[in-house]
C-alpha cells in the first residue's frame, strides 16, 4: 500500500496562534482529503484536494502532488480547533481505497 | 437528512460471541467503507463496497465479513470475537466526482466495540 507520514505528532498552540501540519505520501495519488477529528470523536472533511489551494475561512490546504505532500494551514487558531487532523489519500489505482496517516493531535489552549 | 447512521453506538462482547454492526446512508451514495481506528494507528480500512452486491477486502480484513445487500445499508459482522478486535468502528460513505473516482468521505458517528 501507500505510506502516508503526518507531522507534527502533537501540536500544542495558544488560541491565536497559526499553525502549519504537513503530510507526506509516497506514491502519485488521484485523490487527497484532509479531516478533523473532534474530542468527541466525529470525523468531519475539511478539504478534499489532490493538487493545488484551497481556503475555507480560517484553513486552507495546498498539495504539491509532483513533490508528494500536503500542508493543512490554521490561522487564528481557536479552542474549537482542538482534534486530531487526518489525512487520506488513495492511488489512482486502487478503487475506494483510501489511506490514512496516523494524524496530528492539535490541542489549543485559551 | 441523517447522512451516515451506525447502531449500535457501544457495545461490550466476551470472546467468541457474534456480532452485527449496521451502517445506514441516506445520500443514495454509490461506495460504501468500515474502517477501524485503534489508538497512535489512525483509521485502518476493514473492508468496502463500490456498489450494491459488491465487496471488497481492504487493509485489515481478517475476522470481518460484510455484506451490502441494499444500496443504503452496509453490514459489518464479527463471526467470533476476539480481544483484538476492541476498537471504534467508522462507517462512511462517497460519491464520486465526476469521473475522477474522487470519492469524498462522510463518516458516521462511530462505534465503540469492547470484546472482554
Amino acid at each position: 500500500g501507500i505510506q502516508v507520514e503526518q507531522s507534527p505528532p502533537d501540536l500544542i498552540l495558544q488560541e491565536g496562534a497559526n499553525s502549519t501540519l504537513r503530510c507526506n505520501f509516497s506514491d502519485s495519488v488521484n485523490n487527497l482529503q484532509w479531516f478533523h477529528q473532534n474530542p468527541w470523536g466525529q470525523l468531519i472533511n475539511l478539504f478534499y484536494i489532490p493538487s493545488g489551494t484551497k481556503q475555507n475561512g480560517r484553513l486552507s490546504a495546498t498539495t504539491v502532488a509532483t513533490e508528494r505532500y500536503s500542508l493543512l494551514y490554521i490561522s487564528s487558531s481557536q479552542t474549537t480547533d482542538s482534534g486530531v487532523y487526518f489525512c487520506a489519500v488513495k492511488k489512482g489505482s486502487t478503487l475506494g481505497r483510501l489511506y490514512f496517516g496516523r494524524g496530528t493531535q492539535l490541542t489549543v489552549w485559551p | 437528512n441523517a447522512g451516515v447512521t451506525q447502531t449500535p453506538k457501544f457495545r461490550v462482547l466476551k470472546t467468541g460471541q457474534s456480532m452485527t454492526l449496521l451502517c445506514a446512508q441516506d445520500m443514495n451514495h454509490e461506495y460504501m467503507y468500515w474502517y477501524r481506528q485503534d489508538p497512535g494507528m489512525g483509521l485502518r480500512l476493514i473492508h468496502y463496497s463500490v456498489g450494491e452486491g459488491t465487496t471488497a477486502k481492504g487493509e485489515v480484513p481478517d475476522g470481518y465479513n460484510v455484506s451490502r445487500l441494499k444500496k443504503q445499508n452496509f453490514l459489518l459482522g464479527l463471526e467470533s470475537a476476539a480481544p483484538s478486535q476492541t476498537s471504534v468502528y467508522f462507517c462512511a460513505s462517497s460519491y464520486s466526482l465526476g469521473g475522477s473516482g474522487a470519492n469524498v468521505l462522510t463518516f458516521g458517528a462511530g462505534s465503540r466495540l469492547t470484546v472482554l
